[in-house]
């Protein structure tokens, strides 16, 4: 059974803190990584992508994956109240073909 | 372009009703999906259509049957409808990034169905 593991939270940050949420997957034949954010009431939207181990960085988002370790992390910088959301992580198995595998969310707050 | 419509927003069954939810995606993307989302346990997958023609199941298919209509229109049809399938039901399609290489999937608005 694949299985996507995140801390339920919520987890609460100041405004410009920086916010972050880790995810840790249960099989090392995984593909690729990704994190999604939901606002209450609405879907899923993608905001990061990363495939490689390292860090991968867009505008205030920064991605960091360890296939060793089997964790995938992301960085939220100058956090700001619009940033509260629930955040998903997803990967594609190896060997599962374009199956995403989601986790269950961790709640973000940010407060002003 | 529109994205990934659902219809439709709301519905209400009671137990035994049957329907169907429909599902289509302007983005000439060829995999496509049905996933339901319950508090605390994330998105489960239902069903996958990796292209037209083509459906597997997913991790929670039971109670549930797909159809790929064509490259646009996937839809999920509830038989026999149980209070155990009250969810947030979303429509996904997914192609690989231009810039990331990576599949992106993108999702539709979803439909909150209760069965009483």
């Amino acid at each position: 059974q694949k299985e996507v593991e995140q801390n339920s939270g919520p987890l609460s940050v100041p405004e410009g803190a920086i916010a972050s949420l880790n995810c840790t997957y249960s099989d090392r034949v995984s593909q690729s990584f990704f994190w999604y954010r939901q606002y209450s009431g609405k879907s899923p939207e993608l905001i990061m992508s990363i495939y490689s181990n390292g860090d991968k960085e867009d505008g205030r988002f920064t991605a960091q994956l360890n296939k060793a370790s089997q964790y995938v992390s992301l960085l939220i910088r100058d956090s700001q109240p619009s940033d509260s959301a629930t955040y998903l992580c997803a990967v594609i198995w190896g060997n599962y073909g374009q199956n995403f595998v989601f986790g269950p969310g961790t709640r973000l707050s940010v407060l002003p | 372009n529109a994205g990934v419509t659902q219809t439709p927003k709301f519905q209400v069954l009671k137990t035994g009703q049957s329907m169907t939810l429909q599902c289509a995606q302007d983005m000439n993307h060829n995999s496509m999906y049905w996933y339901r989302q319950d508090p605390g346990m994330g998105l489960r997958l239902i069903y996958y259509s990796a292209s037209e023609g083509t459906t597997d199941k997913g991790e929670v298919p039971n109670g549930y049957n797909v159809s790929r209509l064509n490259k646009r229109e996937f839809s999920l049809r509830l038989e026999s409808a149980a209070p155990s399938q009250t969810s947030v039901y979303f429509c996904a399609s997914s192609e690989i990034g231009r810039t990331s290489g990576l599949y992106e999937q993108y999702f539709g608005p979803g439909t909150r169905l209760t069965v009483t």
